[in-house]
């Protein structure tokens, strides 16, 4: 069975910084993508980023791009996502999921997500 | 940017009804769109890939169709627990993109 499990949400200043991370089990971690997708309170769903299965290739949204790095690291089965210069606008609910392909395809699995707060 | 537009917002039905959702996009998706149901304090569901495949273990009652820039997710009967947010989804092209979402209310 997969399993996403995020961690590292909480409550952060404007200006600050907050690093999630996103633990993956129950299937072979380097053969599939990951992204990000948020959602802000009470509102839709927001791409982020994703990471090709090698690491090799990333891809952020405009709204993010020059501020959030994603990463993983494939000998822990751990994706991670840096996120720098938060804004109150960056406040949502963060899921960690699983693409269908090693750089392409929908998102199969998702996890419970993390609450990012970030107050002014 | 590929720009998906859902519709309605907000569609208001009983069980036992059918319901018909809408996804119009900017440019063609070459089917590369999925359909997720999303639960109050839940994480999104994968219902629907590569716009007309069931994902593994989503009862018959939900189909998808379309193609190009017109794409639908139907319900033939709903049940109880299909009261619920729809969203679509491109994976067409980078930026990926969700539509705004389809509330589905009794």
């Amino acid at each position: 069975e997969v399993q996403l499990l995020e961690s590292g949400g909480g409550l952060v200043q404007s200006g600050g910084s907050l690093r999630l991370s996103c633990a993956a089990s129950g299937f072979t971690f380097i053969s599939y993508a990951l992204s990000w997708v948020r959602q802000a309170p009470g509102k839709g769903l927001e791409w982020v980023s994703a990471i090709s299965g090698s690491g090799s290739s990333t891809y952020y949204a405009d709204s993010v791009k020059g501020r959030f790095t994603m990463s993983r690291d494939n000998s822990k089965d751990t994706v991670y996502l840096q996120m720098n210069s938060l804004g109150v606008e960056d406040t949502a609910i963060y899921y960690c999921a699983k693409r269908s392909g090693s750089n392409e395809g929908h998102f199969d699995s998702w996890g419970q997500g993390t609450l990012v707060t970030v107050s002014s | 940017e590929i720009v998906l537009t859902q519709s309605p917002a907000t569609l208001s039905l009983s069980p036992g009804e059918r319901a018909t959702l809408s996804c119009r996009a900017s440019q063609s998706l070459n089917n590369y769109l999925a359909w997720y149901q999303q639960k109050p304090g839940q994480a999104p569901r994968l219902l629907i890939h590569d716009a007309s495949n069931r994902a593994t273990g989503i009862p018959a009652r939900f189909s998808g169709s379309g193609s190009g820039t017109d794409l639908t997710l139907t319900i033939s009967s709903l049940e109880p627990e299909d009261f619920a947010v729809y969203y679509c989804q491109q994976s067409n092209s980078w930026p990926l993109t969700f539509g705004g979402g389809t509330k589905v209310e009794i």
